[in-house]
């Protein structure tokens, strides 16, 4: 079974719009951390935002937030006010306790931020 | 301070040639990831260091692959008799303890080509 699920391969957003990308997950560790990360065409992976499992409250990191939904297993990033340099592929990933340090990535989504 | 730096950027290599990949991790971090990332997905794991011992090592595909971080700093990944489907973007990151909630940085990544 896929443990990180991103539903929309692309999405497209108006500049200065917000705009919602998914992401589920699938685990039976307690214990856990959700990531996201932007990979602009130059490839580099950029850090977002991280919420871990127990924490209480939405991450938020600038324009970026995460909308975690603990029952529903899912993680999804918003990103409100968006710019042109958004327009990137972002990738949600997770870390479980009990599976030490790799990251799990999902499939991706390529944002496009029109004029 | 510097991020993580990858050498070299592309590398094209004959199939069953060797090929060594370059690793500089941010000073002072202890953990560092290898992933591989083909075209149009995820990164996926390889193998993780703490210090230098791999903590895990699940990800490596084949005895074909092997990793070695000899002081804990710099890292290298090997790849012997390389194959046509070993070309992919070979990604590292690093981060200052490697647990569950430890952000990982990921430098620019090694482009290798087999032809």
């Amino acid at each position: 079974a896929q443990k990180i699920t991103q539903t929309q391969p692309g999405m497209f957003v108006q500049e200065k719009e917000a705009v919602t990308l998914d992401c589920t997950y699938d685990t039976s560790d307690p214990s856990y951390g959700l990531f996201w990360y932007k990979q602009p065409s130059s490839g580099e992976m950029i850090f977002l935002i991280y919420q871990g499992s127990y924490d209480q409250q939405n991450a938020t990191e600038g324009r970026y937030s995460l909308n975690f939904q603990k029952a529903r297993k899912s993680a999804n990033l918003v990103i409100s006010a968006s710019q042109l340099g958004d327009s990137a592929m972002y990738f949600c990933a997770m870390r479980e306790r009990n599976q030490g340090g790799k990251l799990i990535f999902g499939q991706g989504t390529e944002l496009s931020v029109k004029p | 301070g510097a991020g993580v730096s990858q050498t070299p950027s592309n590398k094209v290599t004959e199939k069953g040639k060797y090929v060594e990949l370059r690793c500089d991790p941010i000073s002072g971090h202890t953990a560092l990831y290898w992933y591989r990332q083909s075209l149009g997905q995820g990164p996926e794991f390889l193998i993780y260091f703490q210090g230098t011992g791999a903590a895990d090592d699940s990800g490596l595909p084949n005895d074909r692959f092997f990793a070695v971080r000899p002081e804990g700093s710099v890292s290298t990944l090997k790849i012997q008799r390389t194959e046509r489907g070993d070309s992919a973007v070979y990604l590292c990151a690093s981060s200052s303890e490697g647990g569950a909630a430890d952000t990982q940085y990921f430098g620019p990544g090694t482009r290798l080509t087999v032809l």
